[in-house]
């Protein structure tokens, strides 16, 4: 069955220490996206990437850093400079990139918690 | 600036009794407006892609209308397992990407 798998579910962290979250489509989908849910609120854009090799900052990068080295996969990073890092995250994947129409797949999520 | 507004925040229902979700947006140059489900601890299920005004689609007990500053997710006769949070979303030109702009959700829980 084709789909996103994202791990670990449950990652605990101590301040101060670098994490980093898997996604892996195979799905032969182009673009992957992360993003953050927090109680209450909608969900946030963090990076994206449309093509192997390339990727953009989307509206709360700051703290997070991600590669797209295959086409299967776009690991972020959460680094210690992110201030607030206790959240759902959540990758997602479209075919070709944003054209109309193009809904996003997303995965199960991963919740981060810092201790 | 761009906005998804959801309304009502949260909404419980009996077993059979039909409401609508309502999506209200102000975007320019719509491209695509979505609905997802999703349950607690999991990632967002999509449910519906609406393209234009007067648009409407149909999955079970739900059915998706879109107007020109508003889409509806009207649900009929619900079930328990209708509970979830819906999920609303737009799609508009932002430079040379588009971009997604989620609502904060509708929390649905339907009572046996």
């Amino acid at each position: 069955d084709g789909g996103i798998t994202q791990s670990p579910k449950y990652l605990f962290r101590k301040e101060g220490q670098n994490v980093t979250l898997s996604c892996e489509q195979n799905l032969n989908h182009d673009a992957m996206y992360w993003y953050r849910q927090d109680p209450g609120q909608g969900l946030r854009l963090i990076y994206y990437s449309q093509i192997v090799n390339d990727f953009q900052k989307g509206d709360i990068a700051e703290g997070y850093s991600v590669s797209r080295e295959k086409k299967e996969s776009f690991p972020l990073t959460v680094t210690s400079a992110q201030k607030n890092p206790t959240a759902f995250y959540l990758c997602a994947s479209t075919p070709t990139g944003l054209v109309p129409g193009n809904e996003q797949f997303f995965g199960p999520g991963t919740r981060l918690t810092v201790l | 600036e761009d906005q998804v507004t959801q309304s009502p925040e949260a909404l419980r229902l009996q077993e059979g009794e039909s409401s609508s979700l309502n999506c209200s947006y102000t975007v320019s140059g719509l491209r695509g407006l979505f609905w997802y489900r999703q349950d607690p601890g999991k990632g967002p299920e999509f449910l519906f892609t609406l393209y234009s005004a007067g648009e409407e689609k149909e999955k079970e007990r739900l059915k998706a209308t879109l107007t020109k500053k508003e889409s509806f997710l009207h649900i009929t006769a619900p079930k328990p397992e209708d509970s979830a949070t819906y999920l609303c979303a737009v799609q508009a030109p932002m430079n040379r990407d588009d971009k997604i702009i989620f609502g904060k959700g509708t929390r649905l829980h339907i009572l046996p």
